[in-house]
Protein backbone atom coordinates (compact mmCIF):
# COMPACT_ATOMS: atom_id res chain seq x y z
CA UNK A 1 0.00 0.00 0.00
CA UNK A 2 1.31 3.42 -0.87
CA UNK A 3 -1.21 5.58 0.69
CA UNK A 4 -2.15 7.22 -3.07
CA UNK A 5 -6.11 5.97 -3.47
CA UNK A 6 -7.70 7.25 -6.87
CA UNK A 7 -10.76 6.89 -8.21
CA UNK A 8 -12.74 5.18 -10.01
CA UNK A 9 -10.48 1.93 -10.55
CA UNK A 10 -12.59 1.48 -13.86
CA UNK A 11 -14.94 3.60 -16.48
CA UNK A 12 -16.31 3.66 -19.42
CA UNK A 13 -17.28 6.82 -21.56
CA UNK A 14 -18.81 7.70 -24.84
CA UNK A 15 -16.46 9.33 -27.79
CA UNK A 16 -16.59 12.84 -26.91
CA UNK A 17 -18.13 12.73 -23.39
CA UNK A 18 -15.85 14.61 -20.09
CA UNK A 19 -14.55 12.92 -17.42
CA UNK A 20 -12.67 13.29 -14.19
CA UNK A 21 -10.76 10.87 -12.11
CA UNK A 22 -9.97 11.82 -9.08
CA UNK A 23 -6.65 11.34 -7.23
CA UNK A 24 -5.94 11.34 -2.83
CA UNK A 25 -2.43 12.10 -2.38
CA UNK A 26 -0.12 10.24 0.75
CA UNK A 27 -0.13 12.40 3.79
CA UNK A 28 2.31 15.26 3.82
CA UNK A 29 2.95 15.38 0.27
CA UNK A 30 2.67 18.30 -1.73
CA UNK A 31 3.48 17.37 -5.22
CA UNK A 32 1.18 15.32 -7.26
CA UNK A 33 1.84 14.22 -10.89
CA UNK A 34 -0.53 12.25 -13.38
CA UNK A 35 0.43 9.85 -16.12
CA UNK A 36 -1.19 8.10 -19.24
CA UNK A 37 -0.19 4.51 -19.72
CA UNK A 38 -1.65 3.14 -23.08
CA UNK A 39 -0.70 -0.78 -23.21
CA UNK A 40 1.72 -2.04 -22.99
CA UNK A 41 3.64 0.93 -23.18
CA UNK A 42 5.17 3.12 -20.22
CA UNK A 43 3.51 5.80 -18.65
CA UNK A 44 3.28 9.17 -20.48
CA UNK A 45 3.91 12.51 -18.28
CA UNK A 46 0.44 14.38 -18.25
CA UNK A 47 1.42 17.43 -15.26
CA UNK A 48 2.22 17.79 -12.19
CA UNK A 49 0.53 20.13 -9.72
CA UNK A 50 2.83 21.47 -6.50
CA UNK A 51 1.04 23.27 -4.02
CA UNK A 52 -2.40 24.11 -6.08
CA UNK A 53 -0.07 25.16 -9.08
CA UNK A 54 0.64 23.82 -12.05
CA UNK A 55 4.20 22.97 -12.25
CA UNK A 56 5.38 21.52 -15.24
CA UNK A 57 3.33 19.62 -18.28
CA UNK A 58 4.09 16.57 -20.88
CA UNK A 59 3.13 16.48 -24.59
CA UNK A 60 -0.62 16.79 -23.78
CA UNK A 61 -3.17 18.73 -25.24
CA UNK A 62 -5.16 21.55 -23.41
CA UNK A 63 -8.44 18.91 -23.27
CA UNK A 64 -6.12 17.85 -20.80
CA UNK A 65 -6.61 19.68 -17.70
CA UNK A 66 -6.19 19.57 -13.40
CA UNK A 67 -6.83 20.54 -10.41
CA UNK A 68 -4.96 20.16 -6.86
CA UNK A 69 -6.91 21.48 -3.44
CA UNK A 70 -5.58 22.93 -0.13
CA UNK A 71 -5.75 18.85 0.96
CA UNK A 72 -3.25 17.97 -1.90
CA UNK A 73 -5.77 15.86 -3.32
CA UNK A 74 -6.03 16.33 -6.96
CA UNK A 75 -8.22 15.62 -10.00
CA UNK A 76 -7.68 15.10 -13.76
CA UNK A 77 -10.42 16.04 -16.30
CA UNK A 78 -10.12 15.60 -19.84
CA UNK A 79 -12.76 16.82 -22.22
CA UNK A 80 -14.14 15.68 -25.61
CA UNK A 81 -13.01 12.16 -25.27
CA UNK A 82 -11.46 10.18 -28.12
CA UNK A 83 -10.57 6.54 -28.68
CA UNK A 84 -6.85 7.33 -27.98
CA UNK A 85 -7.79 8.84 -24.34
CA UNK A 86 -8.34 4.79 -23.89
CA UNK A 87 -5.56 4.37 -20.85
CA UNK A 88 -4.57 3.59 -17.48
CA UNK A 89 -4.51 6.90 -15.48
CA UNK A 90 -1.65 6.93 -12.79
CA UNK A 91 -1.29 9.73 -10.28
CA UNK A 92 1.88 9.54 -8.50
CA UNK A 93 2.50 11.66 -5.16
CA UNK A 94 5.91 13.14 -3.72
CA UNK A 95 7.40 15.30 -0.93
CA UNK A 96 10.07 16.44 -1.56
CA UNK A 97 11.72 16.74 -5.21
CA UNK A 98 14.02 14.05 -5.79
CA UNK A 99 13.01 11.08 -3.37
CA UNK A 100 10.76 8.28 -4.99
CA UNK A 101 7.16 8.86 -5.84
CA UNK A 102 4.07 6.85 -4.59
CA UNK A 103 1.81 5.85 -7.32
CA UNK A 104 -1.77 4.93 -7.03
CA UNK A 105 -3.85 1.76 -8.35
CA UNK A 106 -4.78 3.46 -11.57
CA UNK A 107 -7.90 4.35 -12.97
CA UNK A 108 -8.78 2.39 -16.44
CA UNK A 109 -10.09 4.37 -18.96
CA UNK A 110 -12.17 2.99 -21.85
CA UNK A 111 -13.35 5.13 -24.47
CA UNK A 112 -15.73 3.83 -26.69
CA UNK B 1 12.88 15.78 -26.38
CA UNK B 2 14.09 13.38 -23.63
CA UNK B 3 14.32 10.01 -24.86
CA UNK B 4 14.57 6.80 -22.37
CA UNK B 5 14.98 3.73 -23.84
CA UNK B 6 15.48 0.11 -22.06
CA UNK B 7 16.71 -3.04 -23.76
CA UNK B 8 15.75 -5.79 -23.91
CA UNK B 9 12.19 -4.97 -24.30
CA UNK B 10 10.98 -8.90 -23.63
CA UNK B 11 13.14 -11.46 -21.62
CA UNK B 12 12.45 -14.74 -21.21
CA UNK B 13 14.84 -16.55 -18.35
CA UNK B 14 15.17 -19.61 -16.16
CA UNK B 15 15.09 -19.73 -12.62
CA UNK B 16 18.70 -19.31 -11.31
CA UNK B 17 20.20 -17.15 -14.05
CA UNK B 18 21.47 -13.58 -14.20
CA UNK B 19 20.32 -10.94 -16.58
CA UNK B 20 21.32 -7.66 -16.79
CA UNK B 21 18.53 -4.76 -18.26
CA UNK B 22 19.81 -1.87 -19.84
CA UNK B 23 18.33 1.89 -19.79
CA UNK B 24 20.13 4.59 -21.73
CA UNK B 25 18.68 7.81 -21.57
CA UNK B 26 19.22 11.05 -23.62
CA UNK B 27 19.79 14.19 -21.70
CA UNK B 28 21.36 15.25 -18.26
CA UNK B 29 20.10 14.14 -15.55
CA UNK B 30 21.58 12.64 -11.83
CA UNK B 31 18.26 11.05 -10.90
CA UNK B 32 17.42 7.59 -12.30
CA UNK B 33 14.45 5.82 -10.59
CA UNK B 34 13.42 1.87 -11.36
CA UNK B 35 9.74 0.66 -10.64
CA UNK B 36 7.89 -2.74 -10.71
CA UNK B 37 4.73 -3.16 -12.35
CA UNK B 38 2.68 -6.46 -12.30
CA UNK B 39 0.06 -6.84 -14.78
CA UNK B 40 -2.94 -4.67 -13.94
CA UNK B 41 -1.32 -3.29 -11.10
CA UNK B 42 0.53 0.01 -10.65
CA UNK B 43 4.14 0.71 -9.99
CA UNK B 44 5.98 -0.12 -7.41
CA UNK B 45 9.33 1.76 -6.59
CA UNK B 46 12.60 -0.53 -6.53
CA UNK B 47 15.42 2.02 -6.45
CA UNK B 48 16.06 5.64 -6.52
CA UNK B 49 19.69 6.30 -7.30
CA UNK B 50 20.59 9.49 -7.44
CA UNK B 51 24.29 10.36 -8.35
CA UNK B 52 26.60 9.14 -10.47
CA UNK B 53 28.31 5.96 -9.45
CA UNK B 54 25.42 5.02 -7.02
CA UNK B 55 24.84 1.12 -6.83
CA UNK B 56 21.75 -0.31 -4.75
CA UNK B 57 20.93 -3.25 -3.84
CA UNK B 58 17.85 -5.05 -2.65
CA UNK B 59 17.21 -9.35 -2.76
CA UNK B 60 18.29 -10.58 -5.76
CA UNK B 61 18.19 -7.04 -7.82
CA UNK B 62 21.00 -4.69 -7.65
CA UNK B 63 20.77 -1.35 -10.17
CA UNK B 64 23.65 1.20 -10.73
CA UNK B 65 24.00 4.36 -12.66
CA UNK B 66 26.66 5.87 -14.72
CA UNK B 67 25.58 10.00 -15.81
CA UNK B 68 28.66 9.84 -17.93
CA UNK B 69 27.61 7.47 -20.34
CA UNK B 70 23.66 8.40 -19.87
CA UNK B 71 23.45 4.37 -18.29
CA UNK B 72 21.78 2.38 -15.67
CA UNK B 73 21.52 -1.26 -15.65
CA UNK B 74 19.24 -3.35 -13.30
CA UNK B 75 20.82 -6.67 -12.51
CA UNK B 76 19.19 -10.03 -11.26
CA UNK B 77 20.79 -13.17 -9.51
CA UNK B 78 19.62 -16.03 -9.66
CA UNK B 79 16.13 -15.78 -10.91
CA UNK B 80 12.84 -16.76 -9.23
CA UNK B 81 9.50 -16.53 -10.94
CA UNK B 82 8.33 -14.24 -8.47
CA UNK B 83 10.71 -11.72 -10.43
CA UNK B 84 8.26 -11.88 -13.46
CA UNK B 85 6.92 -8.13 -14.31
CA UNK B 86 7.42 -5.28 -16.31
CA UNK B 87 10.50 -3.46 -15.55
CA UNK B 88 10.12 0.68 -15.86
CA UNK B 89 13.27 2.71 -14.93
CA UNK B 90 12.68 6.48 -15.27
CA UNK B 91 14.80 9.97 -15.59
CA UNK B 92 13.97 13.75 -14.39
CA UNK B 93 15.14 16.80 -15.35
CA UNK B 94 16.99 18.93 -13.69
CA UNK B 95 15.20 21.65 -11.87
CA UNK B 96 11.64 19.84 -12.69
CA UNK B 97 11.58 17.07 -9.60
CA UNK B 98 9.84 14.40 -10.27
CA UNK B 99 8.35 14.37 -13.48
CA UNK B 100 9.61 11.36 -14.74
CA UNK B 101 9.90 10.28 -18.52
CA UNK B 102 10.21 6.14 -18.10
CA UNK B 103 11.50 3.64 -20.32
CA UNK B 104 9.92 1.84 -22.67
CA UNK B 105 9.72 -1.17 -20.07
CA UNK B 106 10.86 -4.63 -19.87
CA UNK B 107 9.27 -7.67 -19.95
CA UNK B 108 10.37 -10.21 -17.64
CA UNK B 109 9.62 -14.00 -17.74
CA UNK B 110 11.30 -16.81 -15.32
CA UNK B 111 10.55 -20.01 -16.31
CA UNK B 112 10.98 -22.33 -13.70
Amino acid sequence: ETGVTQSPTHLIKTRGQQVTLRCSSQSGHNTVSWYQQALGQGPQFIFQYYREEENGRGNFPPRFSGLQFPNYSSELNVNALELDDSALYLCASSFPVGTEAFFGQGTRLTVV
Amino acid sequence: ELKVEQNPLFLSMQEGKNYTIYCNYSTTSDRLYWYRQDPGKSLESLFVLLSNGAVKQEGRLMASLDTKARLSTLHITAAVHDLSATYFCAVDRVFTGNQFYFGTGTSLTVIP
